[in-house]
């Protein structure tokens, strides 16, 4: 099996800068995305393929990489912004295909 | 836009069989790959089942092989999910989703549905 791993919670002030990880030995190899999913509501892609964020997400948003781990950034956080997020990608041989265990974030 | 809406979850005893649906609008539903995902307390997102645009490759992780089919009706826009011998650790919500393209080559899910609750209990 594969796992990705991400810290349970993170909090931010508005207006500041918060910053998720998540760490996978695959992640120099395969994509990651990004889910931001709010209470009762669907998961939604906020960045794909490591750093494209699609169409109608706020430029706030930004994936980066760094060996084998990737970066959820969200710049000037807003109150709207607070929910849990979700990095998904594949083991090394894309056999296992996993999402990591979520990260809240709180906005104080 | 797209619009994914599932159905079909329900109240279901161990050992029980379950088939979920998946309805599309909007999206010309046969250019794209399809996939089920499952979240629960306990397991959080879970990949259940994923299927090609034509219908013709298919992938199911170790936790439903061989209990769990998943198939489409491009003419209908219709995705279902058959799901047999359920388990207690398969109650969840269901979500339908839809990939990037025709086939596997990028795993990210550009759209979802309002997923379906299935309960597997006695």
């Amino acid at each position: 099996s594969y796992e990705l791993r991400q810290p349970p919670s993170v909090s931010v002030s508005p207006g500041q800068t918060a910053r998720i990880t998540c760490s996978g030995d695959a992640l120099p190899k395969q994509y990651a995305c990004w889910y931001q999913q709010k209470p009762g509501q669907a998961p939604v892609l906020v960045i794909k393929k490591d750093s494209e964020r699609p169409s109608g997400i706020p430029d706030r948003f930004a994936g980066s990489t760094s060996g084998t781990t990737v970066f959820l950034t969200i710049s000037g956080v807003q109150a709207e912004d607070e929910g849990d997020y979700f990095c998904q990608s594949a083991d090394r041989n894309g056999t296992y295909w996993v999402f990591g265990g979520g990260t809240r974030l709180t906005v104080l | 836009d797209v619009q994914l809406l599932e159905s079909g979850g329900t109240l279901v005893q161990p050992g029980g069989s379950l088939r979920l649906s998946c309805a599309a609008s909007g999206v010309t539903f046969d250019n794209y790959a399809m996939a089920w995902v499952r979240q629960s307390p306990v397991k959080g997102l879970e990949w259940v089942s994923a299927i090609s645009a034509s219908g013709g490759v298919t992938y199911y992780p170790d936790s439903v092989k061989g209990r769990f089919f998943i198939s489409r009706d491009n003419f209908r826009k219709i995705l279902y999910l058959q799901m047999e011998s359920l388990r207690v650790d398969d109650t969840a919500i269901y979500f339908c989703a839809m990939m990037s393209g025709a086939g596997f080559a990028d795993l990210h899910l550009h759209s979802w549905g309002q997923g379906t609750l299935v309960r597997v209990s006695s």
